[in-house]
């Protein structure tokens, strides 16, 4: 069975440093997405990253970078240079079985930057 | 681009009554959309997937005639919780596919509707 797992349920950074969110999956179908979503206070979920089971490189959307170790089955992910405004739940997900669409959430962590 | 509205944002109803949540993909054509429910400090449970033009396909334990969802067009799907109770009170989001996007398993999702019953 298809599964994901957040082992951080709450984090702190520093403003201006960087910090990384775990997230480990486990699946036996070859080809998988992976995403991460922060869901700010005001409960919206938006889209951060995409990580293709074959995609060769890691991930990166501007300050947002997927550390994606297959072997290890790790989907990491990497916040640069945090920002006040980076406080949220953040939920890594999968895409469940092949042709469902649906996706398979961790339980989030919550992560708080200080001032 | 792919956003996707949610209306109401907030509801707050009595019991026994029905209530109906909206779910709109703007400047995108969805086939696919989801129906979540998110209990405070928790995760996402996923309730159903809303098919355009098909019945919805619902998952394990929930209750299909109590959370009625139709799919009437490629742009909105909605999502009717009947006779609600107090135990219905959550955040509801849904979510949908850009079928035409560059990460087509993309979900983007709604902001949510919190539903309070009385």
């Amino acid at each position: 069975a298809q599964k994901i797992t957040q082992t951080q349920p709450g984090m702190f950074v520093q403003e201006k440093e960087a910090v990384t969110l775990d997230c480990t999956y486990d699946t036996s179908d070859p080809s998988y997405g992976l995403f991460w979503y922060k869901q700010p206070s005001s409960g919206e979920m938006i889209f951060l990253i995409y990580q293709g089971s074959y995609d060769q490189q890691n991930a990166t959307e501007g300050r947002y970078s997927l550390n994606f170790q297959k072997a290890r089955k790790s989907a990491n992910l990497v916040i640069s240079a945090s920002q006040l405004g980076d406080s949220a739940m953040y939920f890594c997900a999968m895409r469940g079985p092949r042709g469902t669409y649906k996706y398979i959430f961790g339980t989030g962590t919550r992560l708080k930057v200080l001032a | 681009g792919a956003v996707v509205s949610q209306h109401p944002s907030w509801v707050i109803c009595k019991s026994g009554t029905s209530v109906k949540i909206e779910c709109r993909s703007l400047d995108f054509q969805a086939t696919t959309m989801f129906w979540y429910r998110q209990f405070p400090k928790q995760s996402l449970m996923l309730m159903a997937t809303s098919n355009e033009g098909s019945k919805a396909t619902y998952e394990q334990g929930v209750e299909k005639d109590k959370f009625l969802i139709n799919h009437a067009s490629l742009t909105l799907s909605t999502l009717t919780v009947t006779s609600a109770h107090p135990e219905d009170s959550s955040f509801y989001i849904c979510s949908a596919r850009d079928l035409a996007g560059v990460f087509t398993d993309t979900q983007y999702f709604g902001p949510g509707t919190r539903l309070t019953v009385l």
